[in-house]
């Protein structure tokens, strides 16, 4: 059964800082691999996905992820924390026929001005 | 494009009474999706349609939910008799076909309060 783990329910940064949010998944087939984004009181907005592609994955707003698969892992990361990314990030993981997606109990972004 | 629209936004309802949630989905998406998010269980999928059928529905907790997507432009979530701990808020999403690299867009949400 496919299931996603992130690591650190709150992780604050500085404005300007590098962003980490850490995002492991556990999938018995190849995965496909998705960051979303959710602004308070709004739905969830793709930020990136990963289909096989290519290992590192460019988003929208300046973030990416790499895939790799020995480490289980799909990490976020930004170079510059803006005060616009504060927001709640979810990683989560879709396989096999039928675009079921499991979420992980995502993180809370705080940045500091 | 309105994206996928859904109403009401908030609902606040009283133990016992019956409880319905709609959704729109995008035009031309063919996969729709109900998802329950909780501060205790996170995110979680309730049941998704395919071309109005439903497909998986493993995670509607009881028999109180029920849901129907009567055509391809429409869905409900109704549940009955409501109780105090379905208060959550539940999203829809839609996406195009069943492929598991498809996205998913997300409606607002339905905040629902039961007293």
């Amino acid at each position: 059964a496919q299931s996603v783990t992130q690591l650190g329910s709150h992780v604050s940064v500085s404005e300007g800082a590098l962003v980490l949010l850490r995002c492991n998944y556990s999938s018995s087939v190849p995965p496909y691999l998705f960051w979303y984004v959710q602004y308070p009181n709004q739905g969830l907005q793709l930020l990136l996905k990963y289909t096989s592609a290519a290992t590192l994955v460019k988003g929208i707003n300046g973030f990416e992820a790499e895939f790799k698969k020995s480490e289980t892992s799909f990490h976020l990361t930004k170079p510059s924390a803006h005060m616009s990314d504060a927001a709640e990030y979810f990683c989560a993981v879709s396989e096999g026929y039928g675009n079921k997606l499991v979420f992980g109990a995502g993180t809370i972004l705080r940045v500091k001005s | 494009d309105a994206g996928v629209i859904q109403s009401p936004r908030h609902e606040v309802t009283e133990m016992g009474q019956e409880v319905t949630l709609r959704c729109k989905p995008i035009s031309g998406h063919n996969s729709l999706f109900w998802y329950r998010q909780t501060m205790m269980r996170g995110l979680e999928l309730l049941i998704y349609f395919n071309n109005n059928v439903p497909i998986d529905d493993s995670g509607m907790p009881e028999d109180r939910f029920s849901a129907k997507m009567p055509n391809a432009s429409f869905s409900t979530l109704k549940i009955q008799p409501s109780e105090p701990r379905d208060s959550a808020v539940y999203f829809c999403a839609s996406s195009i076909g069943q492929g598991a690299h498809n996205e998913q867009f997300f409606g607002p949400g339905t905040r629902l309060t039961v007293l």
